[in-house]
C-alpha cells in the first residue's frame, strides 16, 4: 500500500558533521510534506515544511528538498549539535478528495544519534 | 501564542478498567483537533480528527472513542481497555494550514 518510508532507521554522526536524513513516499496525489523532531518521552516538534510546488526550503541550520520526480523527501541539518539527537519524522498530506483533509501520514521515523 | 496541554502525563490502569485522557488547547479558534497514538519505536497513528465541536472522524476501528464537547477541548475514552491500549497518546491541533503542533503526549500501560 502506499506509504511514507525511509531509507535508513538510524543514523549516528559526528558533532559538527551535517546529516541528511531521507524519507521516500509514493502518493503522487500528495500536496505538502513536513519534518518532526521528536525527543524521547515528548511530543513531535515542528521543524520545517515545503509544499509540492517547491524543490527547497530552508530554515535555521535545516534545509528539507524535494524531489517530486522520484518521490523523495530530505531533510539536511548543518553542524549537527548533541541536542540534534532525536527521533525525525517526515510526514505527509496526501491531497483532499473532497472537502477539507488537514491529515497528515507520518513515516515510521530515523533515530538520529550525534556523537561528541 | 498557541499552548496545548494534555493530561495526565502517565497512566497505569488495569485491563477493563474505563478510561479518559483530555486535551485543550489555548490561544486560538476553532482549531482542528487530533488523537495519534504511538507504539514503542514507532510512527504515529492517526485515531481521531475532529473540525468542529460534536464532530469527531474515526480513522480505525479499535476500542476508543471521541468527544469534543467545546471548541478547544478533544477528550479520548474507553469503556473498556485493553492490553494493546497501551501506548502514547498524542494529541495535536492545527488551523489554517496542514501543519500540525502536538501536545506532551499521555504515557498509558495498560496491565
Amino acid at each position: 500500500g502506499e506509504s511514507v518510508g525511509l531509507h535508513l532507521p538510524t543514523l549516528s554522526v559526528q558533532e559538527g558533521d551535517n546529516s541528511i536524513i531521507n524519507c521516500a513516499y509514493s502518493n503522487s496525489a500528495s500536496d505538502y510534506f513536513i519534518w518532526y523532531k521528536q525527543e524521547s518521552g515528548k511530543g513531535p516538534q515542528f521543524i520545517i515544511d515545503i509544499r509540492s510546488n517547491m524543490d527547497k526550503r530552508q530554515g535555521q541550520r535545516v534545509t528539507v528538498l524535494l524531489n517530486k520526480t522520484v518521490k523523495h523527501l530530505s531533510l539536511q541539518i548543518a553542524a549537527t549539535q548533541p541536542g540534534d539527537s532525536a527521533v525525525y519524522f517526515c510526514a505527509e498530506n496526501r491531497g483532499s478528495s473532497g472537502g477539507s483533509n488537514y491529515k497528515l501520514t507520518f513515516g515510521k521515523g530515523t533515530l538520529l544519534t550525534v556523537n561528541p | 501564542s498557541q499552548t496545548i496541554h494534555q493530561w495526565p502525563a502517565t497512566l497505569v490502569q488495569p485491563v477493563g478498567s474505563p478510561l479518559s485522557l483530555e486535551c485543550t488547547v489555548e490561544g486560538t479558534s476553532n482549531p482542528n483537533l487530533y488523537w495519534y497514538r504511538q507504539a514503542a519505536g514507532r510512527g504515529l497513528q492517526l485515531l481521531f480528527y475532529s473540525v468542529g465541536i460534536g464532530q469527531i472522524s474515526s480513522e480505525v476501528p479499535q476500542n476508543l472513542s471521541a468527544s469534543r464537547p467545546q471548541d478547544r477541548q478533544f477528550i479520548l475514552s474507553s469503556k473498556k481497555l485493553l492490553l494493546s491500549d497501551s501506548g502514547f497518546y498524542l494529541c495535536a491541533w492545527s488551523v489554517r494550514g496542514y501543519e500540525q503542533y502536538f501536545g506532551p503526549g499521555t504515557r498509558l500501560t495498560v496491565t
